[in-house]
């Protein structure tokens, strides 16, 4: 069975920094693009950042580049995300995902976690 | 980027009635459009992909069509687990950030 069990949020002040974990199992990690998406409480999804299978591939939305840095480790299984100069807006439960289909970036999510909270104030 | 709208933001509707909803691109994304369920308090689940094909488990009820910008997600006729939000996503841009849409909200009337 797939699994994905975020971990790492909490309260943190503005300016502040955060690293959000993402545990992986059921499934061959290292075989998947692996996404972070945030949900603003009461407010919609937004893709926050995706990573390919090595690790050298990494995309941002524009709203959190030079701030985010998203990171796997195969050997753990487990994917990151180190959240820098923390602003009110990012606010918002963190969700990790998984595609439906490996060695794609673009397939649609089929696994998400239950999501970990980060809050700023 | 790509933007998609949604609408209706609200639709009220009782149980057996059809819902529709729609999403538009603000550019031709040929096929490449998901939509997403989302309960309270739930992770969002994977409803259509490649804006008709049913995701495994996903009762026949719903239905996906369109292409290029305009698509329209149709439940037939709503049980009472189908109240939810639902949520449009691209998957085509370049690079890989597929923005989501703002979603509908479909509550009991």
């Amino acid at each position: 069975e797939v699994q994905l069990v975020e971990s790492g949020g909490g309260l943190v002040q503005p300016g502040g920094s955060l690293r959000l974990s993402c545990e992986a199992s059921g499934f061959t990690f290292s075989f998947y693009w692996m996404f972070w998406v945030r949900q603003a409480p009461g407010k919609g999804l937004e893709w926050v950042a995706n990573m390919n299978e090595d690790g050298r591939e990494r995309h941002y939305v524009d709203s959190v580049k030079g701030r985010f840095t998203i990171s796997r480790d195969s050997a753990k299984n487990s994917l990151y995300l180190q959240m820098n100069s923390l602003r009110a807006e990012d606010t918002a439960i963190y969700y990790c995902a998984r595609p439906s289909n490996s060695h794609d970036s673009s397939a649609p999510i089929d696994y998400w976690g239950q999501g970990t909270l980060v809050t700023v104030s | 980027e790509i933007v998609l709208t949604q609408s209706p933001a609200t639709l009220s509707l009782s149980p057996g009635e059809r819902a529709t909803l729609s999403c538009r691109a603000s550019q031709n994304v040929n096929n490449l459009l998901v939509w997403y369920q989302q309960r309270p308090g739930q992770a969002p689940r994977l409803l259509i992909y490649d804006a008709s094909n049913r995701a495994t488990g996903i009762p026949a009820r719903f239905s996906g069509s369109g292409s290029g910008t305009d698509f329209t997600l149709t439940i037939s006729s709503l049980e009472p687990e189908d109240f939810a939000v639902y949520y449009c996503q691209q998957r085509i841009s370049w690079p890989p950030v597929f923005t989501f849409g703002p979603g509908t909200k479909v509550d009991i009337k």
